[in-house]
């Protein structure tokens, strides 16, 4: 069956930590996506992907690092983690070439809740 | 400045009962409307999505409306159920990039009681 999947759907970690958020989907879309989403607020985009060795910034400034080394995944990255970055992340995926009404449907993941205390 | 204005920020209603919510856009240029419903600790999931020439659209028991002209599109939610109980988000997606950039609101929080 065809999903999108996030792991670890809960992290609780020190300041300072590395962490990584995994991103997978089966799908094979080439467009992925990272948002940032504190509770009652908006989703932010913070990082897309057109595919492989694509990697941009979003609209909301953020300290994490993704890459995209193979299609199906898109692993986002913290060197070092502060309180500031406690937030849910949601990874997200769609296909390049629009359907027939002329949109991409974006495909979300469960989200990971990150807390650094 | 793109902007999605949703309201009520958050509603109660009793099961059996309808309820609509609303969405107000300055998104331009505009490509389409997007309704999605968020449960507590999930991803969004798609509900409707809408083009500039859509005007309504259903999926079960929820109906999407839009108006572009006055940039404002409503959902309403029929004969209401417990699991109904969600967060519902307007997206707005614009024409003016290959990305198709999302606009978000900021929620609906809906509760329904028994």
């Amino acid at each position: 069956e065809a999903d999108i999947y996030q792991t670890p759907r809960y992290l609780v970690i020190g300041t300072g930590k590395k962490i990584t958020l995994e991103c997978s989907q089966t799908m094979g879309h080439d467009k992925m996506y990272w948002y940032q989403q504190d509770p009652g607020m908006e989703l932010h985009l913070i990082h897309y992907s057109y595919g492989v060795n694509s990697t941009e910034k979003g609209d909301l400034s953020s300290e994490s690092t993704v890459s995209r080394i193979r299609t199906e995944h898109f692993p986002l990255t913290l060197e070092s983690a502060r309180p500031s970055h406690t937030s849910q992340y949601l990874c997200a995926s769609s296909e390049s070439l629009p359907l027939a009404g002329g949109y991409n449907e974006q495909f979300f993941g469960p989200g990971t809740r990150l807390t650094v205390l | 400045k793109n902007q999605v204005e949703q309201s009520p920020q958050s509603l109660i209603i009793l099961e059996g009962k309808n309820c609509t919510l609303q969405c107000n856009y300055t998104v331009s240029p505009f490509s389409n409307l997007r309704w999605y419903k968020q449960d507590t600790g999930r991803g969004p999931v798609s509900l409707t999505i809408m083009t500039f020439s859509e005007n309504t659209k259903s999926n079960g028991r929820y109906t999407a409306t839009l108006d572009a002209d006055t940039k404002q599109s409503s959902l309403h939610i029929t004969a209401s159920q417990l699991s109904d109980s969600a967060s519902y988000i307007c997206v707005v997606s614009d024409r003016g990039s290959t990305l198709g950039r999302l606009y978000f609101g900021r929620g609906t929080q809906l509760t329904v009681w028994p």
